[in-house]
């Protein structure tokens, strides 16, 4: 079946510019989990949805960063004002069980 | 709250093993291995839900001592596929909501 998928993958912008990141999770899966992954660095967490209730925005590093999940389905990550420390690999993944699935990711750039 | 992942790199020969430790300043309900190859999505390897406890995947093996806060991963009779970057997320809020990944600790097997 297929995976998570994301768009785009590659995303160049000006700094000052809005962008909009698109993650299709897995059929069913309820629980969708952004992430970024700057070079070299780890998994940063940056906001959980579950279902209906209301999403776990704990990880968003400003309020220019958002998120929402239409439908209980396709998420989209929205960054205001890109700056250039937001260049990095953002990740969503989908749930089932224990077990993430991560989706290609979509490398952002910042110039 | 980010758990620490040591060592941040390793060199194999193939067939050498090698151990990869996590260790949280929190309390842990359970943690998580993933795995993730150059340019690639990450990918589950094996979660530990209680302390002592040890799973398997493949010739990696893991373990989870509650008391201690920490997991090992045991990579044995190591293949040039197991090359790639070893993340542990942990889970300090019971419900396997939201990961919180380590920095990755490099692997590298040579023939």
């Amino acid at each position: 079946g297929a995976g998570v998928s994301q768009s785009p993958s590659n995303k160049v912008t000006e700094k000052g510019k809005d962008v909009e990141l698109r993650c299709d999770p897995i059929s069913g899966h309820t629980a969708l989990y952004w992430y970024r992954q700057s070079l070299g660095q780890g998994l940063e967490f940056l906001i959980y949805f579950q279902g209906n209730s209301a999403p776990d925005k704990s990880g968003l590093p400003s309020d220019r960063f958002s998120a929402e999940r239409t439908g209980g389905s396709v998420s989209t990550l929205t960054i205001q004002r890109t700056q250039q420390e937001d260049s990095a690999v953002y990740l969503c993944a989908s749930k089932r069980g224990n077990e993430q699935f991560f989706g290609p990711g979509t490398r952002l750039t910042v110039l | 709250q980010q758990p620490v992942q040591s060592p941040q790199a390793v060199i194999l020969r193939e067939g050498e093993d090698a151990v990869i430790n996590c260790s949280s300043s929190k309390a842990l309900y359970s943690v998580h291995w993933y795995r993730q190859k150059h340019g690639e999505a990450p990918v589950f390897l094996m979660i530990l839900l209680k302390g002592g406890e040890q799973k398997g995947h493949e010739k990696i093996s893991a373990s989870f001592n509650e008391k201690k806060q920490q997991s090992s991963l045991y990579l044995t009779a190591s293949q040039l596929s197991y090359s790639g970057t070893y993340f542990c997320g942990t889970d300090l809020s019971g419900g396997y909501n939201k990961l919180i990944f380590g920095a990755g600790t490099r692997l590298a097997v040579h023939p």
